[in-house]
């Protein structure tokens, strides 16, 4: 079975603290993605890696960046957290990307994230 | 605008019945839809995908239906049990390279 590991369940961090969200997946999947979930928003897509060292912008990734410096690592960066970054945390890996095979993503157990 | 509804209100059944769940898009022409389960707390799941060119797909006591001219698909559980209560997500991707896009998502409640 798939694994896919986020490092922390909860976190409590303060405005303007730059924030660390780490993933670590153990089947070799080739493409990982940063999701947030809201209430009344659904999941959105905030940046996806289909390689080491390659990343894309999803729907919202303002305010955010990540590192794919390992295949099998995926790390969410916020710069300056802010309240508004206040969310649940999703980190996904998948096998080709779904757009070209269907491959369905394995989720990890996500990161609530508060920004006080 | 791209749009996936799901109906945000929770679904109530008793045990037992078939529970049924829509996923309505407009705006898109999906490739293939993927149903996902998500329990509190937990990342979703991946229970079910069917492509455009399919209208029906099995497994176990689940079952989805993809419309392509309503622009719909259902997602059913047959004789429902209380361990079934969880959110299901329906999620779906244009031509080859999009990526996967999520409904809101409904609660199933199924009492004992």
């Amino acid at each position: 079975d798939v694994k896919v590991t986020q490092s922390s369940r909860y976190l409590v961090k303060r405005t303007g603290e730059k924030v660390f969200l780490e993933c670590v997946q153990d089947m070799d999947h080739e493409n990982m993605f940063w999701y947030r979930q809201d209430p009344g928003l659904g999941l959105r897509l905030i940046y996806f890696s289909y390689d080491v060292k390659m990343k894309e912008k999803g729907d919202i990734p303002e305010g955010y960046s990540v590192s794919r410096e390992k295949k099998e690592r995926f790390s969410l960066i916020l710069e300056s957290a802010s309240t508004n970054q206040t969310s649940m945390y999703l980190c996904a890996s998948s096998l080709p990307p779904p757009g070209q095979g269907g491959s369905p993503l394995h989720f990890g157990n996500g990161t609530r994230l508060t920004v006080t | 605008s791209q749009k996936i509804e799901q109906n945000s209100e929770a679904l109530n059944i008793q045990e037992g019945k078939t529970a049924t769940l829509t996923c309505n898009y407009t705006n898109y022409s999906p490739a293939y839809l993927q149903w996902y389960r998500q329990d509190p707390g937990r990342g979703p799941v991946f229970l079910l995908l069917i492509r455009e060119n399919e209208k029906e797909k099995r497994k176990e006591r689940l079952k989805v239906t993809f419309d392509t001219t309503l622009k719909q698909s259902l997602f059913h559980i047959t004789a429902s049990q209380p361990a079934d209560s969880a959110t299901y997500l329906c999620a779906l991707a244009g031509n080859a390279g999009n990526m996967l896009t999520f409904g809101g998502g409904t609660r199933l409640m199924v009492k004992p």
